[in-house]
C-alpha cells in the first residue's frame, strides 16, 4: 500500500529564515511525486512534479528535490504570503487511473 | 480559461436529504476525479472517470454516486445524506495519467449535514 508521510505537522518561521519541508512515501513504483499548496477555503494548487530521483524543480522562492525515498520542498528567505498548508502526493506506476495518495500535509506560517 | 469550478461553494443538509454537487472544467481533461478532505484524514478518492460515460469507484465511494454524460462534466450525488458525509469535497481533473499528469483542483464544496 502507496503510503506518505509528510514532517513537520507544523512549521513557524520568520521572513527570510529559509528551511525544508519534508515528504517520505513508500510506493511500489514511482510514476510520479506531486508537491501543492493549499491556502485555507481553497483547493489545492498545483506547484511542482518530480518524475525520478536526483530531478529539482525551482519556482521562486521553491525548490523541490527528489530522492529514492524522500522529497523536500526548500523554502529560501519566506515571505508571508508563503504562509499555506503544502500537500505532498505521489502516484504509483501500479495505477491505470492516476490515483494520488496525499500526504497529512505541512502548515507553514510566516511572521513579518 | 476558468480551469476547474465547482456549484455550489457551501451546502447544509439535514439526514436523509439528496443533493448533487456540479463540477466543470473546460480544459478539455479526459480524466476527472472526486476527492473529500477532513480534518487528520488528508485528502481521499471518492470516484474517478476516465473518460466521457465511465466511472469507477475510489478509496471511499460508500454513500456517494456520480455519472458524466459529458466530457467536460463531473457530477457527485448523495442520495441520502449521513452526518459523516459532512466534509469539503474537491474535484479535479488531469490531462494524463502518464506524463502531464499533474491533477488541477477546483475551490472546494463545504457540506454539512445536520
Amino acid at each position: 500500500e502507496d503510503q506518505v508521510t509528510q514532517s513537520p505537522e507544523a512549521l513557524r518561521l520568520q521572513e527570510g529564515e529559509s528551511s525544508s519541508l519534508n515528504c517520505s512515501y513508500t510506493v511500489s513504483g514511482l510514476r510520479g511525486l506531486f508537491w501543492y499548496r493549499q491556502d485555507p477555503g481553497k483547493g489545492p494548487e498545483f506547484l511542482f512534479t518530480l518524475y525520478s530521483a536526483g530531478e529539482e524543480k525551482e519556482k521562486e522562492r521553491l525548490k523541490a528535490t527528489l530522492t529514492k525515498k524522500e522529497s523536500f520542498l526548500h523554502i529560501t528567505a519566506p515571505k508571508p504570503e508563503d504562509s499555506a498548508t503544502y500537500l505532498c502526493a505521489v502516484q504509483d506506476k501500479g495505477t491505470s487511473y492516476g490515483k494520488l495518495t496525499f500526504g497529512q500535509g505541512t502548515i507553514l506560517t510566516v511572521h513579518p | 480559461n476558468a480551469g476547474v469550478t465547482q456549484t455550489p461553494k457551501f451546502r447544509v443538509l439535514k439526514t436523509g436529504q439528496s443533493m448533487t454537487l456540479l463540477c466543470a472544467q473546460d480544459m478539455n481533461h479526459e480524466y476527472m476525479y472526486w476527492y473529500r478532505q477532513d480534518p487528520g484524514m488528508g485528502l481521499r478518492l471518492i470516484h474517478y472517470s476516465v473518460g466521457e460515460g465511465t466511472t469507477a469507484k475510489g478509496e471511499v465511494p460508500d454513500g456517494y454516486n456520480v455519472s458524466r454524460l459529458k466530457k467536460q462534466n463531473f457530477l457527485l450525488g448523495l442520495e441520502s445524506a449521513a452526518p459523516s458525509q459532512t466534509s469539503v469535497y474537491f474535484c479535479a481533473s488531469s490531462y494524463s495519467t502518464v506524463y502531464y499528469n499533474e491533477q488541477f483542483f477546483g475551490p472546494g464544496t463545504r457540506l454539512t449535514v445536520l
